[in-house]
């Protein structure tokens, strides 16, 4: 069975740093990639996905990911963090023709002035 | 707009007090889900349907029941609440297809279980 691994429960980073998101995954086939995130009192919005082709996915807020099949990762990146990028991120994993998403346990980003 | 509604948003219940948590979707998808959010946990499948009449038990289905009477709906229902059901869920919905669509999320069902 698929399993997701994000090791960084909690991630503190000030405004405008850079800050990378750990996300590994264990599937012996193919899998789609999904990054979610959950502001304050809100459900899950969906950030990024990665399906196939260009292993280099971006978000319209200025995240990305990389599908790094050799390492069984899909960190999450961004070069400069603001306040508003405060909440939970969810790495998520689907084997290829199945429904079912898998989820790790979530990483809180704190944007600190 | 295209969306998932959860209603309440909040319940506080008494333990054994039979409770429903319905899930509406207005995207005509076949696929629908109930997950618990649990810190440190992530979310955990609780239960799934593929299509109207058609559930399944997802990873941690114990003292819950679903039904899909309808397309749009997914209700969850705890027949016999119990402290350890206190927790944050979520409906989702999703096409029925080869995986790589979207899932949509509701907003969440903060439970208290007393």
């Amino acid at each position: 069975a698929q399993s997701v691994t994000q090791l960084d429960s909690q991630v503190p980073v000030f405004e405008e740093a850079p800050v990378e998101l750990r996300c590994n995954y264990s599937s012996s086939v193919s899998v789609y990639l999904f990054w979610y995130v959950q502001y304050p009192n809100q459900g899950l919005q969906l950030l990024l996905k990665y399906l196939s082709g260009s292993t280099l996915v971006e978000s319209i807020n200025g995240f990305e990911a990389e599908f790094n099949k050799s390492q069984t990762s899909f960190h999450l990146r961004k070069p400069s963090v603001h306040i508003s990028d405060t909440a939970e991120y969810f790495c998520a994993v689907r084997l290829a023709g199945f429904q079912k998403l898998v989820f790790g346990t979530g990483t809180r980003l704190l944007v600190s002035p | 707009e295209a969306q998932v509604t959860q209603n309440p948003r909040y319940l506080i219940t008494v333990t054994g007090k039979k409770l429903t948590v319905t899930c509406s979707q207005n995207m005509n998808h076949e696929y629908m889900s109930w997950y618990r959010q649990d810190p440190g946990l992530g979310l955990r499948q609780i239960y799934y349907s593929m299509n109207v009449e058609v559930t399944d038990k997802g990873d941690v289905p114990e003292g819950y029941k679903v039904s899909r009477k309808e397309k749009r709906n997914f209700p969850l229902i705890l027949e016999s609440p119990s402290p350890n059901q206190t927790s944050l869920y979520f409906c989702a919905s999703s096409i029925r297809g080869s995986g790589d669509t979207e899932a949509f999320f509701g907003q969440g069902t903060r439970l208290t279980v007393v």
